[in-house]
């Protein structure tokens, strides 16, 4: 089965950008994945899916400064003009017909 | 609008079964593609995915907690069902239901915490 796997921690000043990283398995790496924002005390919020092209498909609501994109194996989460509320954990999830997993989720702190 | 809600009991003890009801509302789990899972996360740790339903009542397991885990839907209540046997304490965690249709979680229920203690 896949494996994803995210850097544990990450932080970024108020106003700046911060780019998260997802790394796909090596046989997964055409995967699409799905980035979740956990922030504290609350359940997880769906931001979007990420194809492995670049393209990605955010969810209802989600601000426009959040992006994606992909690189091989790699797939990112890009959050422009940092806000305090941006302070999380975010998780990437995929998924096969068998299947879900998660990431170890990324706590991103905003300075 | 789709919501999902978990209920169940917020404390069960060591080796009993845990029971746990999604009730959502906004779809339908006979729509082809939409999916009904259950996902875990003990306190200050990740998230863990446990079971899926599709639509069709075909049902996918965590190959870790496989034989310890029941997932059942009920189309007219709407509601789905986890059973998960023998309890232990490291099993202590929030429990969250999801909804997907074709993929990914799309959108996560509040959470229910579940404490496993004697």
């Amino acid at each position: 089965q896949p494996v994803l796997t995210q850097s544990s921690s990450a932080s970024a000043s108020l106003g700046s950008s911060v780019k998260l990283t997802c790394t796909l398995s090596r046989r997964h790496i055409n995967y699409i994945i799905a980035w979740h924002q956990q922030q504290p005390g609350k359940a997880p919020r769906y931001l979007m899916k990420l194809e492995d092209s670049g393209d990605y498909n955010k969810g209802s609501g989600v601000p426009d400064r959040f992006s994606g994109s992909s690189s091989g194996a790699a797939r990112y989460l890009t959050i422009s003009n940092l806000q305090s509320e941006d302070e999380a954990d975010y998780y990437c999830e995929t998924w096969d017909s068998n299947t879900r997993v998660f990431g170890g989720g990324t706590k991103l702190t905003v300075l | 609008q789709i919501t999902l809600k978990e209920s169940g009991p917020t404390l069960v003890k060591p080796t009993q079964t845990l029971t746990l009801t999604c009730t959502f509302s906004g779809f339908s789990l006979t729509t082809s593609g939409v999916v009904v899972g259950w996902i875990r996360q003990p306190p200050g740790k990740a998230l863990e995915w446990l079971a899926l339903i599709y639509w069709d009542d075909d049902k996918r397991y965590s190959p870790s907690l496989k034989s310890r885990l029941t997932i059942t839907k009920d189309i007219s209540k709407p509601q789905v069902v986890l059973t998960m046997t023998n309890m232990d304490p490291v099993d202590t965690a929030t429990y969250y239901c999801a909804h997907s249709n074709r993929g990914g979680t799309e959108y996560w229920g509040q959470g229910t915490l579940v404490t496993v203690s004697s």
